[in-house]
């Protein structure tokens, strides 16, 4: 049963350092989503690439979050320097051009920063 | 700007009861809505799509429907039972751009035996 992966699962780093997250797509994917979930904001949509090419990143903070696909398998994000207001769950997503699937969640990478 | 709203927050129900979650979208210019179900500490899984030129989904005891002109959908779950007790999110997937998908805040989901 095909699955996205991501890891870690959890993450617990100190103000200040960097955070990379990883996640791969399902096989044959080519659209990637990378999502935030908090109680407050319930989920924001960070980054989406299409074919590896980084489509919208309109809700991403550029100042310290970046996000790259290095290649089809791959997908990161980096956080540095790391805030405490970015302790929330992270989660990944891949599914088929077109739109017309649904998409594929993984199960999150818990990040707590203190 | 999209926003979708969810409706109740929180939901408990004795076990067997139908029961119905809504959700309302304020553009109506979507290319899909999905359902999703979120148990604790997982991701989301899919449950039903709904195309914008559709009007209902069903997968076994769930039923999706979409009234695109009014922004809304609802899920009817038939017969709950404990092992729905999970978080429901629905999103709409926008008709144009770059066709991001929107979340609703969710359904906290209880069922008791």
């Amino acid at each position: 049963d095909a699955r996205v992966t991501q890891t870690p699962r959890h993450k617990v780093t100190e103000m200040g350092q960097e955070v990379t997250m990883r996640c791969q797509p399902i096989l044959g994917h080519n659209t990637v989503f990378w999502y935030r979930q908090t109680m407050m904001q319930g989920l924001e949509l960070l980054a989406y690439f299409r074919n590896r090419a980084p489509l919208d990143d309109s809700g991403m903070p550029k100042d310290r979050f970046s996000a790259e696909m290095p290649d089809a398998t791959l997908a990161t994000l980096k956080i540095q320097p790391s805030e405490p207001r970015d302790s929330a769950v992270y989660f990944c997503a891949s599914g088929p051009t077109g739109g017309n699937s649904p998409l594929h969640f993984g199960n999150g990478t818990r990040l707590t920063v203190t | 700007k999209q926003e979708v709203t969810q409706i109740p927050a929180a939901l408990s129900v004795p076990e067997g009861e139908n029961l119905v979650l809504n959700c309302s979208f304020t553009d109506s210019a979507i290319y899909n809505l999905q359902w999703f179900r979120q148990d604790p500490g997982k991701g989301l899984t899919s449950l039903l799509l709904i195309q914008s030129s559709q009007r209902e989904q069903t997968s076994g005891r769930l039923n999706a429907s979409l009234d695109k002109s009014s922004g809304r959908s609802t899920l009817y779950i038939a017969a709950s039972q404990p092992g729905d007790s999970a978080t429901y999110l629905c999103a709409v997937r926008a008709d144009t751009g770059f066709q991001k998908l929107v979340f609703g805040t969710g359904t906290r989901l209880l069922v008791s035996p």
